[in-house]
């Protein structure tokens, strides 16, 4: 049975730094990786997909990498901004179709 | 392109009654997956439909139920509500299942 952790659960930074979120799963035989943002009673917000054969997906400030065989994936934020405080959750979609989430990381942006 | 709406976005019944929220999914899209989300659990994926089909089922009571009408239109249903059925419900929708998912606000039920 897949099981998704991610920590620390929160995580304050001073603006400006570059940071480094972890999602962790424990079946390795996925077939991808998503990464979500958050907003406090809000949706989730789709940030990056990588799929299986995948090794990693960059979108503007943000690069995501997967592996596999560590059952490991990280989100990683440049430079970061006030704006980007929010929860950012990973899921890993079985081959079996279903779709595990972890339970977020709440990420703080210190002005 | 119009993203997923659901409605309503806010809702109080009480205890005993039954709630019926719906999901529009993003046009072309046919699979929608429905989730709850509480502080103490987080996301728990509830079903999934494709093409008018559950595919999938969480672990939920029988008192969770959905359909999906054939514009892909999706329903999900809790009858005999709990004051734990308070949650926020956020429906998703993909072109395939297991595609990258894309959320609706959520409807946020509360039981009092």
């Amino acid at each position: 049975k897949q099981e998704v952790t991610q920590i620390p659960a929160a995580l304050s930074v001073p603006e400006g730094e570059n940071l480094v979120l972890n999602c962790s799963f424990t079946d390795s035989a996925i077939y991808n990786l998503q990464w979500f943002r958050q907003d406090p009673g809000k949706g989730l917000t789709s940030l990056l997909l990588i799929q299986s054969s995948q090794r990693e997906q960059t979108s503007g400030r943000l690069n995501a990498s997967l592996d596999k065989s560590s059952g490991r994936s990280t989100l990683y934020i440049a430079a970061s901004q006030p704006g980007d405080s929010a929860t950012y959750l990973c899921a890993a979609a079985n081959r079996d179709d279903k779709i595990i989430f972890g339970k977020g990381t709440r990420l703080h942006i210190l002005p | 392109k119009a993203g997923v709406t659901q409605t309503p976005r806010y809702l109080i019944k009480t205890r005993g009654q039954q709630v019926t929220l719906s999901c529009s999914p993003i046009s072309g899209h046919r699979s929608v997956s429905w989730y709850q989300q509480t502080p103490g659990q987080g996301l728990q994926f509830l079903f999934e439909y494709f093409s008018e089909t559950q595919r999938n089922k969480g672990n939920f009571p029988g008192r969770f139920s959905g359909r999906q009408f054939s514009n892909s239109r999706s329903e999900m249903n809790v009858s005999t509500l709990e004051l734990g059925d308070s949650a926020l419900y956020l429906c998703a929708s993909s072109f395939l299942d297991a595609y990258e998912q894309y959320f609706g606000p959520g409807t946020r039920l509360t039981v009092t």
